[in-house]
């Protein structure tokens, strides 16, 4: 069964601080990536995909994310984060001999003004 | 802009009963999703849907079922609530596989 691991349960940075969130995921096939993004008290939204193609992909807010075939890896990066981005961050896999989205537990983002 | 409507916030509900949670979107999306977030677990997978009258059991299928009648329409159903269903249940839509999911902003029930 597909898994997605994200190493990071808490983090805290101060703003202008650059990010990086990890996110490994345990299949080998092709696979679809996703990260989510839930600000407290508001839904999940998306923030980026990688379906193929450029394995660097550019989101909304000024996140980005880069697919590693050989790591497993899609780590989510910004190179200097707000204290709007306070959030909650889900890495996700999508198996595309599947239709159902595994997620990640989570990574809860704390940036302090 | 894309919708995915769940019917209550919160809800309260006593073990042993029947709880029917509702989500509707308006995308006229095939996929409909199901999943319960919890701290620490992220969120796992209950039901999805390919279509109508059409389920399949995801990670977790345990103590639940769903409807699906119309095409709109995805209803999460806890057959008899205990207090370890007590979550924020998250419903989702896609419009096809090459797309991502929209959420609906969710349901917090506590069971006691």
């Amino acid at each position: 069964a597909q898994s997605v691991s994200q190493h990071n349960h808490h983090v805290i940075l101060s703003e202008a601080a650059s990010l990086e969130l990890g996110c490994n995921y345990s299949y080998g096939g092709t696979v679809n990536l996703f990260w989510y993004v839930q600000y407290p008290g508001q839904h999940l939204q998306l923030l980026l995909k990688y379906f193929s193609g450029d394995p660097l992909v550019k989101g909304i807010k000024g996140f980005e994310a880069e697919f590693i075939k050989s790591k497993f890896s899609f780590n989510l990066r910004k190179p200097s984060v707000q204290w709007s981005d306070t959030a909650e961050y889900f890495c996700a896999v999508r198996d595309t001999g599947f239709q159902k989205l595994v997620f990640g537990t989570g990574t809860r983002l704390l940036v302090s003004p | 802009d894309v919708k995915v409507t769940q019917s209550s916030r919160y809800l309260v509900k006593r073990t042993g009963e029947k709880v029917f949670l509702e989500c509707v979107q308006d995308m006229d999306h095939e996929n409909m999703f199901w999943y319960r977030q919890d701290p620490g677990l992220g969120l796992r997978l209950i039901y999805f849907s390919y279509d109508v009258k059409m389920k399949e059991k995801g990670d977790i299928p345990e103590g639940y079922s769903v409807s699906r009648e119309k095409k709109e329409r995805f209803s999460l159903i806890l057959e008899s609530a205990s207090t370890n269903q007590t979550s924020m249940y998250l419903c989702a839509s896609r419009q096809g596989t090459n797309y991502g999911y929209t959420f609906g902003s969710g349901t917090r029930l506590t069971v006691v």
